[in-house]
């Protein structure tokens, strides 16, 4: 089974800095990687899939890169509503599971 | 623009079994999408459960495929989550989604709003 290790864990920060997160898969999954959104209260929301590719209406200051294990979602400037938690997930082919990482928390400094 | 929507017991009684449903509105569930559930336990991460296609092909997280049965209601637009034999570590907010032919049919598109599921005596 392949495993999402997300660091770090809380990201503290202030409106306008820029955010980097990582997700690090214990075996390459080429680029079948997305992003999610979720705020307290919330059902998570897709950002981010097939590693780089924005979902629609997401906003341009939100990116992804990588391949293989290492991906990393990037916040160009944190708007107020961008303070939530983060969440990376994989599809493995075989067996077919879907799996989630533990998560990262920006939260405001 | 699908939605989602959960419904079901807030609370279960231990060794009972979980039920719950989703329905669907704004799309036909027998289109080519897969339906998902998907839990989130108080303070951790998210876990897939499985997923079942309008015709009933079906793949379920090992780690609970003995305990777990997913139904599609086609008539009824709506789809359905058994969970058997439920402990106190099942108590979770259960969140249906699909996943879409757009994206591969790989990641959670849409979600339901959640409804927590309470296990307990």
């Amino acid at each position: 089974e392949i495993v999402l290790t997300q660091s770090p864990a809380t990201l503290s920060l202030s409106p306008g800095e820029g955010a980097t997160l990582s997700c690090r898969a214990s075996q390459s999954i080429s680029t079948f990687l997305a992003w999610y959104q979720q705020k307290p209260g919330q059902a998570p929301r897709l950002l981010l899939y097939d590693a780089s590719k924005r979902a629609t209406g997401v906003p341009a200051r939100f990116s992804g890169s990588g391949a293989g294990t290492d991906f990393t979602l990037t916040i160009s400037s944190l708007e107020p509503e961008d303070f939530a938690v983060y969440h990376c997930q994989l599809r493995s082919n075989w067996p077919p599971v879907l799996t989630f990482g533990g998560g990262t928390k920006v939260e405001s400094k | 623009q699908v939605q989602l929507q959960e419904s079901g017991p807030g609370l279960v009684k231990p060794s009972g079994t979980l039920s719950l449903t989703c329905a669907v509105s704004g799309d036909s569930i027998s289109s080519h999408n897969w339906w998902s559930w998907v839990r989130q336990s108080p303070g951790k991460g998210l876990e897939w459960i499985g997923e079942i296609y309008h015709s009933g092909s079906s793949d379920y997280n090992p780690s609970l495929q003995s305990r777990v049965t997913l139904s599609v209601d086609n008539s009824k637009n709506q789809f359905s989550l058994k969970l058997t034999s439920v402990t106190a570590a099942d108590s979770a907010v259960y969140y249906c989604a699909l996943k879409l032919p757009t994206t591969g049919w790989n990641y959670f598109d849409s979600w339901g709003q959640g409804i927590l599921v309470t296990v307990s005596s």
